[in-house]
């Protein structure tokens, strides 16, 4: 089975600045995705950013890139320019042979 | 709204009744799932329906029964559930199981259950 492992429960964060967001996953399968999604209070699980394990290039969604580290089964996520609508749960998830697994998530507060 | 919608959204019932929990999709996806979500806890599939038949049960007890009629509705049969039930219960949808669609889902907002 698959896990995903984001080590930082709680995360802070003030306006207009940058917070990287930690995901180890463990997988013996060479071609994957991997997501982040986000949870606000409004408990709508919203997809933030994909990345393909065959692409090299790290995706980016305006404010939102990650750092995608193959042989290391890393994939970070970093908010720039942190803005109040981006409090919320955000959750790495992989996804291989039909199967969605997800991190345990990381609160996200930011601070005005 | 995104597309899937849940009800109810908050749901209280006692360790002997029967209720349901109820999923709505209009975004013409023939994959739909149930996922458990409790705090501190990764979030746990429970069942995924692939064009209305089921694909994956996650070893998940049986009183949690589910019902896919169509690709459009899942259902979520609740009975004789016990206190660590209590959860946020997620309802998913994506293209077919197998296209390459279906590696992004669209969530529902949940139904919160709490058993007494």
């Amino acid at each position: 089975a698959q896990t995903v492992t984001q080590s930082q429960p709680e995360m802070s964060v003030q306006e207009a600045e940058t917070v990287t967001l930690s995901c180890t996953y463990d997988t013996s399968e060479s071609d994957y995705y991997l997501f982040w999604y986000k949870q606000p209070p409004s408990r709508q699980m919203i997809l933030v950013i994909r990345q393909e394990a065959y692409k090299q290039q790290n995706a980016t969604e305006n404010r939102f890139s990650v750092n995608f580290q193959k042989a290391a089964k890393s994939f970070s996520l970093k908010i720039s320019d942190s803005q109040l609508g981006d409090a919320a749960m955000y959750f790495c998830a992989y996804r291989s042979d039909y199967k969605l697994s997800f991190g345990a998530g990381t609160t996200v507060t930011v601070r005005a | 709204e995104t597309g899937v919608t849940q009800t109810p959204r908050h749901l209280v019932m006692g360790m002997t009744n029967k209720k349901s929990l109820k999923c709505e999709q209009h975004l013409g996806h023939n994959a739909m799932y149930w996922y458990k979500q409790s705090a501190k806890k990764p979030l746990e599939l429970m069942f995924v329906y692939n064009f209305k038949e089921q694909t994956e049960n996650n070893s998940v007890p049986s009183r949690f029964s589910p019902e896919c009629p169509n690709s459009s509705h899942l259902f979520l049969h609740l009975h004789t559930l016990q206190p660590e039930d209590s959860a946020l219960y997620l309802c998913a949808s994506s293209q077919g199981q197998v296209s390459p669609g279906a590696n992004v889902l669209t969530f529902g907002a949940g139904s919160r259950l709490t058993v007494l």
